[in-house]
């Protein structure tokens, strides 16, 4: 079945370090692909999307673009800030039947000052 | 605008007790989906809504999941005898439907113990 792997967190970086959060997924087709990402206390909020093969989503310094022949959707950002400590989800959905959300795992990041 | 509503935001009941979540939708949003948000599980998804058509149930883990839409718009997630293993946050979400991958906007939760 459809599926996604991310890496695995805690991911502690300095402010104003680069990121990279790797995310790969499994599906057959043509998925979309997300980000989302949850602040502390706060609820699921899209950051990002990609809808086909080469395209770039980019939300708030966040990138990330859809490689199909890595089956990849790595979220990178030049200089991460305080404020971007969160939990972050990669997604892929299915226009088939319904548009249901298969999650990774999650990637804890945590941006010390 | 206002976004999904979830209630009540936390609950703690008993084992084998009944429990139901509610979810507001987004005003327009045809459809509606439950998620659950555990330790162990990470997110997963449970049933999906979608204008009159039948919903899907794939993801409910056991008959004593069930979940209701009255008039195209408020659901009801119940979860009947609970058991411990069914703490978790139960997350509801909408959007449009266009047939395309529409943004899914989420609530901020129902956080479930069980006792």
């Amino acid at each position: 079945g459809d599926s996604v792997t991310q890496m695995e967190g805690p991911v502690t970086l300095s402010e104003e370090a680069c990121l990279t959060i790797n995310c790969t997924y499994t599906a057959t087709g043509y998925p979309s692909l997300f980000w989302y990402v949850q602040y502390p206390g706060e609820g699921l909020q899209l950051l990002l999307k990609a809808t086909k093969a080469d395209d770039k989503g980019s939300n708030k310094g966040f990138e990330a673009t859809y490689r199909k022949e890595t089956t990849s959707f790595h979220l990178e950002k030049g200089s991460v800030q305080v404020s971007d400590s969160a939990v972050y989800f990669c997604a892929l959905s299915r226009p088939i039947n319904t548009d249901k959300l298969i999650f990774g795992t999650g990637t804890r990041l945590q941006v010390f000052p | 605008g206002a976004g999904v509503s979830q209630s009540p935001s936390n609950k703690v009941t008993e084992k084998g007790k009944d429990v139901e979540l509610r979810c507001d939708p987004i005003s327009g949003h045809t459809a509606l989906y439950w998620y659950r948000q555990s330790l162990g599980q990470g997110l997963e998804f449970l049933i999906y809504f979608q204008g009159n058509s039948a919903p899907d149930k794939s993801g409910l883990p056991s008959d004593r999941f069930s979940a209701e839409r009255t008039g195209g718009s408020v659901s009801t997630l119940t979860i009947q005898r609970t058991q411990q293993e069914d703490s978790a946050v139960y997350l509801c979400a909408s959007s449009f439907f266009t047939g395309f991958q529409e943004t899914q906007y989420f609530g901020p939760g129902t956080r479930l113990l069980v006792l």
